[in-house]
């Protein structure tokens, strides 16, 4: 059971916007930063937001981060086939849970 | 550049253990925490702990707690995974992750195959 809850799927058209959304607590989202990762079938996780909204170079503008409180979301806007992936958030917990992640949203392009 | 390279699939039988090595190139091995995170078929991500190469100090998932050492040789810049009285709950892809908090730059592994069967 993830500590994080995620959307399980979301879908869009090509140039659509769609939001997924992060449910954590005050003990990981509440006090740190969101991480969000791009996964792609068979390959490993690649970061797409750190710092909650922040991208790392190279990440298009297309992807945006924002927390409120204990939620986070990772917004796709213009939407495009290539995005189809597994997006998961996470953040650090304390030294007892260490990392915990959401349960993966899947985007469908449709 | 940096780059995390793990080591290949393994096989194993109930009860026995498996050890996953992840050298790492293109930093300062000491400079970071490795983490190690989990991935069965079709499913999240769990992380599993992490290691400091420099103090030797690690953190273990409580649900790990017993059965896991995360290990360095910082003569080769490469951290070890090992788990112990494997299961078939244990098949997944293991990744070694550089994961800090405050940047952007995480690294991953490209993943190891475990797979527990009789």
């Amino acid at each position: 059971q993830s500590l994080l809850t995620q959307t399980p799927s979301v879908s869009g058209t090509p140039g659509q916007r769609v939001t997924i959304s992060c449910s954590g607590g005050s003990s990981n989202i509440g006090t740190n930063p969101v991480i969000w990762y791009q996964q792609l079938p068979g390959a490993a996780p690649t970061l797409l937001i750190y710092g909650n909204n922040q991208r790392p170079s190279g990440v298009p503008d297309r992807f945006s981060g924002s927390k409120s409180g204990t939620s986070a979301s990772l917004a796709i806007s213009g939407l495009q086939s290539e995005d189809e992936a597994f997006y998961y958030c996470a953040a650090w917990g304390d030294s007892l849970t260490g990392w915990v992640f959401g349960g993966g949203t899947k985007v469908t392009v449709l | 550049q940096v780059q995390l390279v793990q080591s290949g699939a393994e096989v194993k039988k109930p009860g026995a253990s498996v050890k996953v090595s992840c050298k790492a190139s293109g930093y300062t091995f000491t400079s970071y925490d490795i983490n190690w995170v989990r991935q069965a078929r079709g499913q999240g991500l769990e992380w599993m702990g992490w290691m400091n190469p420099s103090s030797g100090n690690t953190g273990y998932a409580q649900r790990f707690q017993g059965r896991v050492a995360m290990t360095t040789n910082t003569s080769i810049s490469t951290a070890f995974l090992e788990l112990s009285s494997l299961t078939s709950e244990d098949t997944a892809v293991y990744y070694c992750a550089r994961l800090p908090l405050y940047s952007s730059n995480h690294y991953w592994g490209q993943g190891t195959q475990v797979t527990v069967s009789s």
